[in-house]
């Protein structure tokens, strides 16, 4: 069975600073993992993902990802956070030889202030 | 091209009356799914479907809750006789096929559905 878990509910940064989100995974099998935001009112949008191949994954707005094998993690990334940044933040994981349907966390929303 | 669209977007209903959602998928998308997204719980996973298979209704939380998909397109999650704890966001994805494990998921806006 495959399980993410999302540290923090809320994060709250200042327009500008590092963003940082927690996402660790569990699964007995090579994973696939993926985030995904959502704007209010908006359904859910990919930011990236990981498949196969390099570790380090740019996605759009500038976002981007490190999977980390030994430390079954996934956390993602932005240099410095924009006001539009402002959303809730999915992570999931599929993997081969478990379900199709890929297992989401619970998210983080990320408050930036001005 | 066109998103996934879902109707209506607010739906407020009473306490035992049925409802119906409505999720219109990518056109050529064969994988569709429901979720449930309730106030910091995450999303839910309710039910799928790939192509004219039987769904996955593994999810569903009771038999007051049923899905169709009607000739592999839209499809219509339905509530009968709701209660309060039904109240959430209901979120339709599609995707290219239910068999692949790094094809990414198109989200709807959701139904915001609110039993009072």
């Amino acid at each position: 069975a495959q399980s993410v878990t999302q540290l923090g509910s809320h994060v709250s940064v200042s327009e500008g600073a590092l963003v940082l989100l927690r996402c660790n995974y569990s699964s007995s099998v090579p994973p696939y993992l993926f985030w995904y935001v959502q704007y209010p009112n908006q359904g859910l949008q990919l930011l990236l993902k990981y498949t196969t191949g390099a570790t380090l994954v740019k996605g759009i707005n500038g976002f981007e990802a490190e999977f980390k094998k030994s430390e079954t993690s996934f956390h993602l990334t932005k240099p410095s956070a924009h006001m539009s940044d402002a959303a809730e933040y999915f992570c999931a994981v599929s993997a081969s030889g478990g379900s199709y349907i890929p297992t989401f966390g619970r998210g983080t929303s990320l408050i930036v202030h001005p | 091209g066109a998103g996934v669209s879902q109707s209506p977007s607010n739906k407020v209903t009473e306490k035992g009356k049925d409802v119906e959602l409505r999720c219109d998928p990518i056109s050529g998308h064969t994988a569709l799914y429901w979720y449930r997204q309730s106030l910091g719980q995450g999303l839910e996973f309710l039910i799928y479907f790939q192509g004219n298979s039987a769904p996955d209704k593994s999810g569903l939380p009771s038999d007051r809750f049923s899905a169709e998909r009607t000739g592999g397109s839209v499809s219509t999650l339905t509530i009968q006789r709701t209660q309060q704890e039904d109240s959430a966001v209901y979120l339709c994805a599609s995707s290219l096929s239910l068999y692949s494990f790094v094809d990414e998921q198109y989200f709807g806006p959701g139904t915001r559905l609110t039993v009072t």
